[in-house]
This record gives structure tokens, sequence and C-alpha cells, in this order.
């Protein structure tokens, strides 16, 4: 299965963008790149996805490099209530033609005042 | 709409004993996952339902591990003879089959953490 690798920890001062890095070299052409972020005690939420062009929404944006083996998601202006743990995931289709999701461990994101 | 529910959202138990954790998706989400999530690790796949059927047990770490779903709604996740290993905050989703672009986004249920002792 498709891997995703991710750095433990980054800080980020509140008002500035954070730039959160994702490699994901072993990706197929049919294999999305999903990004959900966790909350201290809550379940995951979605915050984006894409397969190669860049993508925007309220929330965020996701850049995906020309390759494919690498994206990076953006907090344009980050704020406090950003600081969780940031998956970035792979979506595969298994050979019974279902959606699987590969996490990663994830980044650490704080938010500094 | 409610959310994902499960239950219960603390569950302690001894070592051998079987424990049942419990997944109410979204009504009329297709689709259910389950994960794990050991401390500090991030989240690993169990089992994926479409309807009542798991067409990807993949991810079920021994045969100790099963799961169900019946009449398309609630999952639930059996752990015979538990492990202290089996320690971790057990995750569901579930993903509703439309063509609506929700159609890719995962609802994360608040978990279970299981203790075993």
């Amino acid at each position: 299965d498709a891997k995703t690798t991710q750095p433990p920890s980054m800080d980020c001062a509140e008002g500035r963008a954070a730039n959160l890095p994702c490699n994901h070299s072993t990706i197929s052409g049919n294999e999305y790149v999903y990004w959900y972020r966790q909350i201290h005690s809550q379940g995951p939420q979605y915050i984006i996805h894409g397969l190669k062009n860049n993508e925007t929404n309220e929330m965020a944006s996701l850049i995906i490099t020309e390759d494919r083996k690498s994206s990076t998601l953006i907090l344009p202006h980050a704020t406090l209530r950003d600081t969780a743990v940031y998956y970035c995931i792979v979506r595969l289709i298994t050979t019974s033609g279902t959606y699987k999701y590969i996490f990663g461990t994830g980044t650490r994101l704080k938010v500094l005042a | 709409g409610a959310g994902v529910s499960q239950s219960p959202s603390n569950k302690v138990t001894e070592k051998g004993k079987d424990v049942e954790l419990r997944c109410d998706p979204i009504s009329g989400h297709t689709a259910l996952y389950w994960y794990r999530q050991s401390l500090g690790q991030g989240l690993e796949f169990l089992i994926y339902f479409q309807g009542n059927s798991a067409p990807d047990k993949s991810g079920l770490p021994s045969d100790r591990f099963s799961a169900e779903r019946t009449g398309g709604s609630v999952s639930t996740l059996t752990i015979q003879r538990t492990q202290q290993e089996d320690s971790a905050v057990y995750l569901c989703a579930s993903r509703p089959r439309t063509d609506r672009k929700s159609y890719n986004e995962q609802f994360f249920g608040p978990g279970t953490r299981l203790t075993v002792l």
C-alpha cells in the first residue's frame, strides 16, 4: 500500500501561513491525497482532498507537485484553534473495488500566540 | 442531524475478556470504517463495510478481531480474549454514497477508548 511521510511536529505563529509537507512517493495514478486533522480527544475531521490539481476550499489549500510524489497543505492564516495533528492520507482502490484510506503518523501542529 | 456515535466512550477490561464496541453511523450512510489509534500513533485501518458486507477485512490484526453490521446501519467490533496490546482508541467513520462532493468525506465518531489491564 502507498505510504505517507510527514514531519512529526511543527510550530507556526498565529496569523501566519502554516505549510505542512507530505511525501507520498509510491502513490499510484488513481490514488487521491486527503488531509484530515484531529484535535485532542476528537475524531478526525476532513479538510481537503485532491488528485493532481491544486485545490482550495474555505479551510485550506492543497498543492500537489506535478509528479504527485509530494504535497503541501496550507492554512493561510493559522489560529490557535488550528492546533491539532494533521494527517496526510492516500486513498486507494482495493482489488475488490472499494476505497481504503492509509493514514500516516501525522504532523502535530502547534500554533503559537 | 446527529453525527456518528460510538459506545461505550471508555471501556476498561481485564486481559482475556471479550469486548464489544458499537458504532452508530449517520443515517443513510452506506459505507462504514473501523480504525484503531494506539497511543501517539496514527490511525490504523481495520475493516470496511459497504452495506452489510465487508469486502475488505485486511486490517484486522488477528482472528480475535471480528466485526459485523446489520441492517446497513449499526456495526459491532468484537475483540475476543483481549490482550494488553489491544489497548487503543477505536474509531468508527461513515461515508455517504451520493454524487455530491461530500461523497468523498468520512465522518468520524468520537471513538471508544479501550484499556486492557
